[in-house]
């Protein structure tokens, strides 16, 4: 158990239709990340946040928006979804969001998009 | 744009064979990192490189950064079952402050 929680773990929904998607960061750390992985594919980076405030951004659509609250936990919103949005997404989290930092993963949202 | 990229994307090794996967960035890195993520699981860090040709071992998986820090890989000896998954390299984006860009992976499979 990374300690780092993620809901729901399963989502289906139909195309045009909007979800949220959040993450609990490991207690103390204060940086949120969001990755896409399609099948057999790797990591696709979407969005860094730190302490609140965003720190970089991926390959994330514009349809895609996330924020990271006071007590620290992510949300990422995604919009009139398409079936190609269909993937697992992943949240991890770190104590200071930077590039040395070992980064926790959740244990992810499958999203299925009909 | 930048890239890092691993080769083999799929390995199939017998159980007690030895296993190597090799990660290329298209640009000099300050560190590299390597996951392991278990069929249905989420990735988990196994290790962090930072100087030019470091070599770290854990018990039988061997982790090399290359002299020019532009490559890494990861040797396997004696596959177990245990070793099952995909193994992912990744770098700092460059000019980023936090961020890391992954590999696309080397699935590995052991038959027993």
């Amino acid at each position: 158990d990374s300690g780092v929680t993620q809901t729901p773990k399963h989502l289906i929904t139909a195309t045009g239709q909007r979800v949220t998607l959040r993450c609990s960061p490991r207690s103390g750390d204060l940086s949120v990340y969001w990755y896409q992985q399609s099948l057999d594919q790797g990591l696709q980076f979407l969005i860094q946040y730190y302490n609140g405030e965003e720190r970089a951004k991926g390959n994330i659509l514009e349809r895609f928006s996330a924020q990271q609250f006071p007590d620290l936990h992510s949300e990422l919103n995604l919009s009139s979804l398409e079936l190609g949005d269909s993937a697992l997404y992943f949240c991890a989290s770190s104590v200071r969001g930077t590039t040395t930092d070992t980064q926790y993963f959740g244990p992810g949202t499958r999203l299925t998009v009909l | 744009g930048q890239q890092v990229m691993q080769i083999p994307q799929y390995q199939h090794v017998q159980e007690g064979e030895d296993f190597t996967t090799y990660c290329n960035s298209s640009t000099t890195l300050s560190n590299i990192q390597w996951y392991k993520q278990r069929p249905g699981g989420h990735p988990v860090f196994l290790i962090q490189l930072v100087k030019s040709g470091e070599v770290k071992k854990q018990k039988r998986l061997t982790f090399q950064f290359g002299e020019a820090k532009k490559n890494s890989s990861l040797h396997i000896t004696a596959t177990q079952t245990t070793d099952v998954g995909t193994y992912f390299c990744a770098g700092p984006y460059a000019g980023s402050q936090g961020n890391l860009i992954f590999g696309k992976g080397t699935k590995l499979s052991v038959k027993p």
